[in-house]
């Protein structure tokens, strides 16, 4: 059974740093790749980042490129997000999802979410 | 730019069938989609990839009145014989030059 459970979720200030981390179980992680996608308050599902399963390569949303970066310990099933400079606006519930063997594949199963306030 | 269109809600009665249309932006008509369910207070949950010639691959123990298909440059999704766990908000996602898009969401409603 495929498993994701994020962590690392907390109240953080404005321009401050935080990291979240994602354990994954139930199938060989390093064959595919993983995603974050976050939940504002009330609002639909947008998606953070993407990093393949050999981890060599990254993709990010415009709105946290150049202050969030993705990452993943293949021996130890986990993957993280780095949240540098974090904005009010990043205020979110964020989700872990295992994609397809390749980045551009759908992602097939998702966490419950670590929620993360940035507010002084 | 890639862009999904859903509409915001649709209602339909208990044991009714239900359709829900997901829009691709010009120039990405050819794009495959995936379907996510999001039931009140639980993350998403992966329900279906539709591709461009309407052909679906279904996730894990779903059921079979939820079923995809596509016309151009929309992408279906159709529940049938609608139940209660039913009510939640269904997100259409592509993906592609090195980009991810989610659509807006649409509120299915169980009246």
């Amino acid at each position: 059974e495929v498993q994701l459970l994020e962590s690392g979720g907390g109240l953080v200030p404005p321009g401050g740093s935080l990291r979240l981390s994602c354990a994954a179980s139930g199938f060989i992680f390093s064959n595919y790749a993983m995603s974050w996608v976050r939940q504002a308050p009330g609002k639909g599902l947008e998606w953070v980042s993407t990093i393949s399963g050999s981890g060599r390569s990254t993709y990010y949303a415009d709105s946290v490129k150049g202050r969030f970066t993705i990452s993943r310990d293949n021996s130890k099933n986990t993957l993280s997000l780095q949240m540098n400079s974090p904005r009010a606006e990043d205020t979110a519930l964020y989700y872990c999802a295992k994609d397809g063997a390749n980045p551009w594949t759908p992602s097939d199963y998702w966490g419950q979410g670590t929620l993360v306030t940035v507010s002084s | 730019q890639l862009v999904l269109t859903q509409s915001p809600s649709v209602s339909a009665s208990l044991g009714a069938s239900v359709n829900l249309t997901c829009t691709l932006s010009s120039g990405h008509s050819n794009y495959a989609i995936a379907w996510h369910q999001q039931q009140p207070e639980k993350g998403p949950r992966y329900l279906m990839k539709v591709n461009n010639d309407g052909s679906h691959s279904k996730g894990d123990g779903l059921p079979d009145r939820f079923s995809g298909s596509t016309s151009g440059a929309e992408r279906y999704l159709t529940i049938s014989g609608l139940q209660s766990e039913d009510e939640a908000d269904y997100y259409c996602q592509t993906w592609g030059s090195g980009t991810r898009v989610f659509g807006g969401g649409t509120k299915v409603t169980v009246l």
